[in-house]
């Protein structure tokens, strides 16, 4: 059964103070691997997407990255406004384009 | 340009009511998902419309939850009756292209079942 897992569950960091997110994947076959960010209230806003081991992909703070097992999410310097849940999914490579979810990471950067 | 939109942004019903959600997807996304989160769980897909057509619908719960689109427009979840296990928030998310993830999402429709 496809599947996806996400650490930590929350995240507390000092503005400046760098990190990474974890995201590990069981999939029959992967299509694509997306970050998404989501903020109180909102719906998850796209972030990247990426398609095979090796591949990176950054905008401005964050760089993901990808390996055959897992992704991480890379945060260098961050400020409050970074301040999010940041929810990882997978599509597979089957017929349909359903994503299937991890619960995220909970992110606080304090000023 | 207007994103996904979705109404109500809130609903409470008691068991046994039925409910209607709505989803207005951004003009001319002819790929239209429905997505829920439970308290505590990941988010669920549930259906796919591409234009007017369900393309996949093999994550809606049950027979009490039916998805439509009229004329490849907006789409409405209706969940008649409602149980508790229904509380959640409803995502809609529409995109352009069928083999992106790159999708556009509403705000959700919370709903609470009492």
């Amino acid at each position: 059964e496809d599947q996806v897992t996400q650490s930590p569950e929350a995240l507390r960091l000092q503005e400046g103070e760098s990190s990474s997110l974890n995201c590990s994947y069981t999939v029959s076959g992967l299509r694509g691997l997306f970050w998404y960010r989501q903020d109180p209230g909102k719906g998850p806003e796209f972030l990247f997407t990426l398609y095979s081991a090796g591949e990176e992909k950054e905008k401005e703070r964050l760089k993901a990255t990808l390996t055959k097992k897992e992704s991480f999410l890379h945060i260098t310097a961050p400020k409050p406004e970074d301040s999010a849940t940041y929810l990882c999914a997978v599509q597979n490579a089957g017929n349909n384009r359903k994503l299937i979810w991890g619960l995220g990471t909970s992110l606080a950067v304090n000023p | 340009e207007a994103g996904v939109t979705q109404f109500p942004s809130h609903s409470v019903i008691e068991k046994g009511q039925t409910v209607t959600l709505r989803c207005d997807p951004i003009s001319g996304h002819d790929n239209l998902y429905w997505y829920r989160r439970v308290m505590g769980k990941e988010i669920k897909f549930l259906l796919h419309f591409v234009k007017e057509s369900k393309q996949d619908e093999s994550g809606m719960p049950n027979n009490r939850f039916l998805a439509e689109r009229t004329g490849g427009t907006y789409s409405t979840l209706k969940v008649q009756p409602a149980e508790l296990e229904d509380s959640g928030v409803y995502f809609c998310a529409s995109s352009l292209d069928l083999d992106t993830g790159e999708l556009f999402f509403g705000e959700g429709s919370r709903l609470t079942v009492l």
